[in-house]
């Protein structure tokens, strides 16, 4: 199958750095995004990765190893707002998305 | 510019009703999504259409499921009859064309609860 595998919660300080991992299969692939969902909120886009690498967006970076199977989104400086629920979410033959069970990221004082 | 739009926000049938959802994406936006969330899941691809072209839709429970995308832009996803576990956020999204190049952009969602 296209199983994506992320961790489903984790726990940060406000201003320190947290790495959430997301493996996936690497057949058939077309790119893998992140996305943001606040509770009771619409997902949001965050990053796209489809080369292996680091792409850097203000706080927030993701990294990409096409051959592992291995992505990982990096907050920086976290703030009580980025609590919300993390998506990895893999692009697969033909384009289709694929969706994670998100990554539950609680930031306390 | 206007977001994906999507009505109703709510809705609450009893089982073996019918319910239809309504989404209107993004202005050029060639590619809608249709997607089922389930309370501490991520989302479900349902289906996705490509204009008025079916890509994928090996998820939709076709007994009781249909959509379909009529000229194009706007969309409707029925649900015929419904049961308990289709209670759910279902989410329309729409991208400039397929994932692969370009992100999905979401609408607020429909909150169905099926008693």
């Amino acid at each position: 199958g296209q199983n994506i595998d992320q961790p489903t919660e984790m726990t940060a300080t406000e201003g320190a750095i947290v790495q959430i991992n997301c493996t996936y299969q690497t057949s058939g692939f077309n790119g893998l995004f992140w996305y943001q969902q606040h509770a009771g909120e619409a997902p949001t886009f965050l990053s796209y990765n489809v080369l292996d690498g680091l792409e850097e967006k203000g706080r927030f970076s993701s990294f990409l190893s096409r051959s592992k199977g291995y992505s990982y989104l990096l907050l920086k400086e976290l703030q009580m707002k980025d609590s919300a629920s993390y998506l990895c979410a893999r692009a697969g033959g033909s384009y289709i998305p694929t969706f994670g069970r998100g990554t539950s990221l609680i930031v306390h004082p | 510019e206007a977001g994906v739009a999507q009505s109703p926000r709510y809705k609450i049938i009893e089982k073996r009703q019918s319910v239809a959802f309504w989404c209107n994406p993004i202005s050029g936006h060639a590619t809608l999504y249709w997607y089922q969330q389930i309370l501490g899941q991520g989302p479900k691809l349902l289906i996705q259409f490509q204009n008025n072209g079916v890509v994928d839709d090996s998820q939709l429970p076709k007994d009781r499921f249909s959509a379909e995308r009529l000229k194009g832009v706007d969309s409707t996803l029925k649900i015929q009859p419904a049961k308990l576990e289709d209670s759910a956020v279902y989410l329309c999204a729409s991208s400039l064309d397929r994932m692969g190049l370009y992100e999905q952009y979401f609408g607020p969602g429909t909150r169905l609860t099926v008693t």
